[in-house]
């Protein structure tokens, strides 16, 4: 079992319309929880952080953490064509970063 | 303020080649790593360095070596060079803390081992 699921995707939204990506992990003991945006051909770009159960705002994004559930999600509100990426959950845990395989973002105009 | 900068940018490698990645931050974190990424696997991690003078295994070390030269500094050799290596390498920094912080990522290495 993976430390990290993520779906693969093609998520298609309209421009405008809500994105909700989703993530697993396995290891409860894990200790802080990241979003990266990754563009093709481009390095991860961390766009939001989250460390205790609930949900935490950054503009159109917003990350929420349930640690009870192992599930972290991030939504992106009014989602605009330049948002089409992949998106990378990624858990911190004893000083290693595990990374999902990511979920391919498309924003459709 | 460059960030995480690797070295080189493209490279290729016939099989049985050596090569060394340079890595270098001007951010004054402590902790370094060492990533690769396949197309559909994410990130994986190779090595890292949790402070100057240690380095520790990640997921995939095998056929990997690392030098953590000084705080700046982190490298990543490749011995004997073979196709399955063939991949983009990412080099990342983050700050101390022991509840985990932000990566900040450099720009990669695309190799390719013929």
């Amino acid at each position: 079992q993976k430390e990290v699921e993520q779906n693969s995707g093609p998520l298609s939204v309209p421009e405008g319309a809500i994105a909700s990506l989703n993530c697993t992990y396995s290891d409860r003991g894990s200790q802080s929880f990241f979003w990266y945006r990754q563009y093709s051909g481009k390095s991860p770009e961390l766009i939001m952080s989250i460390y205790s159960n609930g949900d935490k705002e950054d503009g159109r994004f917003t990350a929420q953490l349930n640690k009870a559930s192992q599930y972290v999600s991030l939504l992106i509100r009014d989602s605009q064509p330049s948002d089409s990426a992949t998106y990378l959950c990624a858990v911190f845990n004893f000083n290693k970063f595990y990374f999902g395989s990511g979920t391919k973002l498309n924003v459709k105009p | 303020n460059a960030g995480v900068t690797q070295t080189p940018k493209f490279q290729v490698l016939k099989t049985g080649q050596s090569m060394t990645l340079q890595c270098a931050q001007d951010m004054n974190h402590n902790s370094m790593y060492w990533y690769r990424q396949d197309p559909g696997m994410g990130l994986r991690l190779i090595y890292y360095s949790a402070s100057e003078g240690t380095t520790d295994k990640g997921e995939v070390p095998n056929g990997y070596n690392v030098s953590r030269l000084n705080k700046r500094e982190f490298s990543l050799r490749l011995e004997s060079a073979a196709p399955s290596q063939t991949s983009v390498y990412f080099c990342a920094s983050s700050p101390p803390s022991s509840g985990g912080v932000e990566q900040y990522f450099g720009p990669g290495t695309r190799l390719t081992v013929t």
